[in-house]
């Protein structure tokens, strides 16, 4: 079975610095999607970036990125000019092209401090 | 566009009252749908997914059960509420051909069973 592992509970950054946000996953799949979600205080899931493994080519969202490395299993997230309002729970997620489902990391904190 | 509704926000429930939790998609047919339980900080519970009208399958045994009635129609239900079913419900739904754009949320229900 697919597991997601986010290694991190807790991380702070300060406003307008880089934060990364580390995820591993575990497959035998070759060709299968990867995700970054948002959970606000609101605790809105809000997705934030996809990855299609298929591409080599790091998916990119604004001050959002991610660093995807296949053989290694990692995508870790990048938040550029952390702003007040990234300070979220995120989590990880993965889906193979065969699933229903996603399954997600344990989340990460990320807290912003002014 | 596609919607997902997700209600009531908020419940305060005795133990061993009966509980139903409504989640409904406006916008688009034969959505796969999904229950997820979320601990007060913790990560997401995958609780109940359906591919299709009377479809339902189980991630995890417990005092919950869930229906399909209707195509875009998804419902969590227990006889007899435990404390331990407090959390926050979270619906969620994919399109079939939409597999690898992740899920979609909706806004969540805070349970809270005295």
């Amino acid at each position: 079975a697919q597991t997601v592992t986010q290694s991190q509970p807790e991380m702070s950054v300060q406003e307008a610095e880089t934060v990364t946000l580390s995820c591993t996953y575990d497959t035998s799949e070759s060709d299968y999607y990867l995700f970054w979600y948002k959970q606000p205080p609101s605790r809105q899931m809000i997705l934030v970036i996809r990855q299609e493994a298929y591409k080599q080519q790091n998916a990119t969202e604004n001050r959002f990125s991610v660093n995807f490395q296949k053989a290694a299993k990692s995508f870790s997230l990048k938040i550029s000019d952390s702003q007040l309002g990234d300070a979220a729970m995120y989590f990880c997620a993965y889906k193979d092209n065969a699933g229903n489902m996603l399954t997600f990391g344990g989340g990460t904190r990320l807290m912003v401090k002014p | 566009s596609q919607t997902i509704h997700q209600w009531p926000a908020t419940l305060v429930q005795p133990v061993g009252s009966p509980l139903s939790l409504e989640c409904t998609v406006e916008g688009t047919s034969n959505p796969n749908l999904y229950w997820y339980r979320q601990a007060a900080g913790r990560g997401l519970q995958l609780l109940f997914y359906s591919v299709g009208i009377g479809q339902i399958s189980s991630e995890v045994p417990q005092n919950l059960s869930a229906s399909r009635p209707q195509d875009r129609q998804f419902i969590l239900s227990s006889k007899k509420l435990l404390l331990s079913d407090s959390g926050f419900y979270l619906c969620a739904w994919t399109g079939t051909l939409l597999m690898g754009y992740g899920y979609t949320f909706g806004s969540g229900t805070r349970l809270t069973v005295v």
